[in-house]
């Protein structure tokens, strides 16, 4: 079976603080993307990157970076210098082969403060 | 340009009403899809479509009915809902036929409230 766990419902920082997002997935496909989406209140999901299961480069943009480990089958997101419009709720998603469907965790409402 | 666009944004029903939902994407893209989202809960699949025909459906309730009229157009239509189906209704597009890689891009949604 596949599934997305992400262990940490809510998260509340103050800004310019540095946050990890975790995410663990399960799947016995050795094919396989992982995804990031941030959902703010306005409701829209934004797609915030798509990692495939052959390729465990770390991944940096602007202050956001992404470090996947297939040994702890974790794909890990991480804020550096939070700002308030980070706020949102963040979901880590897998897609399998075979399969036109995303297996969404169930989010990390991330609170920044100012 | 990743833009999926909805229509309406809110809708409020009664549950003998008759409504319908609309989603549109200009990206040439070849897979659509439904989704309901309740609050505080990820977005649970209601149907794709690829290539303009209907290739799953997650066992959603008759009164919710699908329908693509052409690639670019996603509609949804509603018809004796419950209360219970009150929910954000997200509509995705993504650009083959929602292969393993495909990147699915999301609208801004339609708030709907079931009275």
């Amino acid at each position: 079976a596949q599934k997305v766990t992400q262990a940490q419902t809510e998260i509340s920082v103050v800004e310019k603080e540095d946050v990890t997002l975790d995410c663990v997935y399960e799947t016995r496909d050795t094919t396989y993307y992982l995804f990031w989406y941030k959902q703010p209140p306005s409701g829209e999901l934004v797609f915030l990157i798509r990692r495939n299961s052959f390729d465990e480069q770390n991944e940096i943009s602007g202050r956001y970076s992404w470090n996947f480990q297939k040994s702890t089958s974790s794909f890990n997101f991480t804020i550096t210098a939070s700002q308030v419009v980070d706020s949102a709720v963040y979901f880590c998603a897998l897609s399998i082969q075979g399969a036109q469907k995303l297996v969404f965790g169930q989010g990390t409402r991330l609170t920044i403060n100012p | 340009d990743t833009e999926v666009t909805q229509t309406p944004k809110h809708l409020v029903m009664g549950m003998t009403n008759k409504k319908s939902l609309k989603c549109e994407q200009h990206m040439g893209h070849r897979a659509m899809y439904w989704y309901k989202q309740k609050a505080k809960k990820p977005p649970e699949l209601m149907f794709v479509y690829s290539y303009e025909k209907l290739s799953i459906n997650e066992s959603v309730p008759s009164r919710f009915s699908p329908e693509c009229p052409n690639s670019s157009l996603l509609n949804l239509h509603l018809h004796a809902l419950q209360p219970e189906d009150s929910a954000l209704y997200l509509c995705a597009s993504s650009p083959s036929r929602g292969s393993i890689s495909d990147t699915q891009y999301f609208g801004p949604g339609t708030r709907l409230t079931v009275l």
